[in-house]
C-alpha cells in the first residue's frame, strides 16, 4: 500500500498569504496524484489531477506540481474561502490512498 | 448537471447489515467506473471499493468479505451492501465518479453508526 504524508498538518495563514502544502508519498506514483479540497459539512471537491492539471473550475491561484514521490500544491494568494482542509490522493496502485490532510486555517 | 445523491445510511448494531445506495443523474451512469469512499468522524478520507464498467470490483483489505459493491446501469445506481458491521465502519460513506482518472464527482454522503 502506497502511503501519502502530508504536511504541515495545519498551516495557519491570512488572506492574501501563499500557501504551500507538501505531499510525499512513500514509493512513486509517477504523476497520478490528485488534491481535494474540503470544507466543514461538505463532501470533498477535485481541485487538481495528475500532478498539476486543474479541474473544472479550479481557480487560477491553485496549482499542483510535482512528480514521483514529492508533490506541491501552492495557493498563489488565500482567500477567505480557501481556508478548508486538503487531501492528496493517488491512483497509481490499488489501493487508492489519500494522505491525512492539511487544514489550512486563518 | 452531475448528480450523485446517496441514501440507506442510520444506525445498525454490530455485527448488523446495511445496503447504501447512490443514485447518479446527468451523465451516461454506465461508461463511469464508480466507488465509495468513506470518513470517520473527524477523520480523513477511505477509499473502500471500486466497480468498472464491466462489473468487475477492487475492495480495501478492510472491507474486503464483508462489503459488496454492485451497479445497476438500468437503474442509474450504486449500491453498497455492507455485512457484519463493525464499530469502525462508522463513517460519512460517499460515492464517487471516475473514468480512468481522480474521483471528479461525489455525492453530498450518507452517514452510517455502528452501535448497540
Amino acid at each position: 500500500e502506497i502511503v501519502l504524508t502530508q504536511s504541515p498538518a495545519t498551516l495557519s495563514l491570512s488572506p492574501g498569504d501563499r500557501a504551500t502544502l507538501s505531499c510525499r508519498a512513500s514509493q512513486s506514483v509517477r504523476s497520478y496524484l490528485a488534491w481535494y479540497q474540503q470544507k466543514r459539512g461538505q463532501a470533498p471537491r477535485l481541485l487538481i489531477s495528475d500532478a498539476y492539471n486543474r479541474a473544472t473550475g479550479t481557480p487560477a491561484r491553485f496549482s499542483g506540481s510535482g512528480s514521483g514521490t514529492d508533490f506541491t500544491l501552492t495557493i498563489s494568494s488565500l482567500e477567505p474561502e480557501d481556508f478548508a482542509v486538503y487531501y492528496c490522493q493517488q491512483r497509481s496502485s490499488w489501493p487508492l490512498t489519500f494522505g491525512g490532510g492539511t487544514k489550512v486555517e486563518i | 448537471e452531475v448528480q450523485l445523491v446517496e441514501s440507506g445510511g442510520g444506525l445498525v448494531q454490530p455485527g448488523g447489515s446495511l445496503r447504501l445506495s447512490c443514485a447518479a443523474s446527468g451523465f451516461t451512469f454506465s461508461s463511469y467506473q464508480m466507488n465509495w469512499v468513506r470518513q470517520a468522524p473527524g477523520k480523513g478520507l477511505e477509499w473502500i471499493s471500486h466497480i468498472r464498467t464491466d462489473g468487475t470490483t477492487v475492495y480495501y483489505d478492510s472491507v474486503q468479505g464483508r462489503f459488496t459493491i454492485s451497479r445497476d446501469n438500468a437503474k442509474n445506481s450504486l449500491y453498497l451492501q455492507m455485512n457484519s458491521l463493525r464499530a469502525e465502519d462508522t463513517a460519512v460513506y460517499y460515492c464517487a465518479r471516475t473514468l480512468e482518472s481522480p474521483f471528479d464527482y461525489w455525492g453530498q454522503g450518507t452517514l452510517v453508526t455502528v452501535s448497540s
